[in-house]
């Protein structure tokens, strides 16, 4: 089991473009949560999904979007990027209630 | 609101010394909290939860409701014990999310 796996691991994008994240949860996981973490603070939550629909969000602009496909795994859309959404994106996986478990994150370098 | 705070960015000991990482939260009801550990170039993985009790490479963590606190102890720091440590919170309606401290960067001096 691969556990939770992300793409890309790097990436860098110039103001006012998009960028799509990608997220495979580990394998028997149905719930799909995203965080972004800046330099020196913790993991804050953006959204979670489950059964293909947004079923929290924390407080993030509309400009951050997300999906969540079948087979469970799920994208995190940015629209419209700013310098400071530059930041690791983590993805995170669990299934009702149980151990959450992270991936290794996507760092976003806007420039 | 929900808040967690890790007053210690940063905490030295040397090898063999006791540790304890502070962790204090604020959360109207009952919530389940967590440590979370990250090694140097590893992802974030979980340490313990309360709810299970469970003492995770000699650490130990006890839910103070009075004082809401769950700090992180362990008698005898090792080397491989440097990390960064973050505490979190779940529960409620927003079970499945954390809340996350800023973390406290954990170094074992030789």
């Amino acid at each position: 089991d691969a556990g939770v796996t992300q793409s890309p691991t790097h990436l860098i994008k110039t103001r006012g473009q998009q960028v799509t994240l990608r997220c495979s949860p580990k394998s028997g996981h149905d719930t799909v949560s995203w965080y972004q973490q800046a330099l020196g603070q913790g993991p804050q939550f953006i959204f979670q999904y489950y059964e293909e629909e947004e079923r929290q969000r924390g407080n993030f602009p509309d400009r951050f979007s997300g999906h969540q496909f079948p087979n469970y795994s799920s994208e995190l859309n940015v629209n419209a990027l700013l310098l400071g959404d530059s930041a690791l994106y983590l993805c995170a996986s669990t299934r009702q209630g149980n151990t959450i478990y992270f991936g290794e994150g996507s760092w976003l370098t806007v420039v | 609101a929900q808040r967690v705070t890790q007053p210690e960015k940063l905490l030295s000991v040397f090898k063999g010394a006791p540790v304890e990482l502070k962790c204090n939260y604020s959360y109207s009801g009952s919530p389940e909290l967590f440590w979370y550990v990250q090694y140097s170039r590893q992802r974030l993985q979980l340490l313990l939860r309360h709810i299970s009790r469970e003492s995770i490479k000699g650490f130990t963590a006890d839910l103070n409701k009075g004082e809401t606190s769950f700090h992180l102890k362990k008698p005898f720091a090792q080397e491989e014990d440097s990390a960064m440590y973050y505490c979190a919170l779940s529960g409620g309606s927003t079970l499945g999310r954390l809340y996350f401290g800023r973390g406290t960067q954990l170094t074992v001096w030789p």
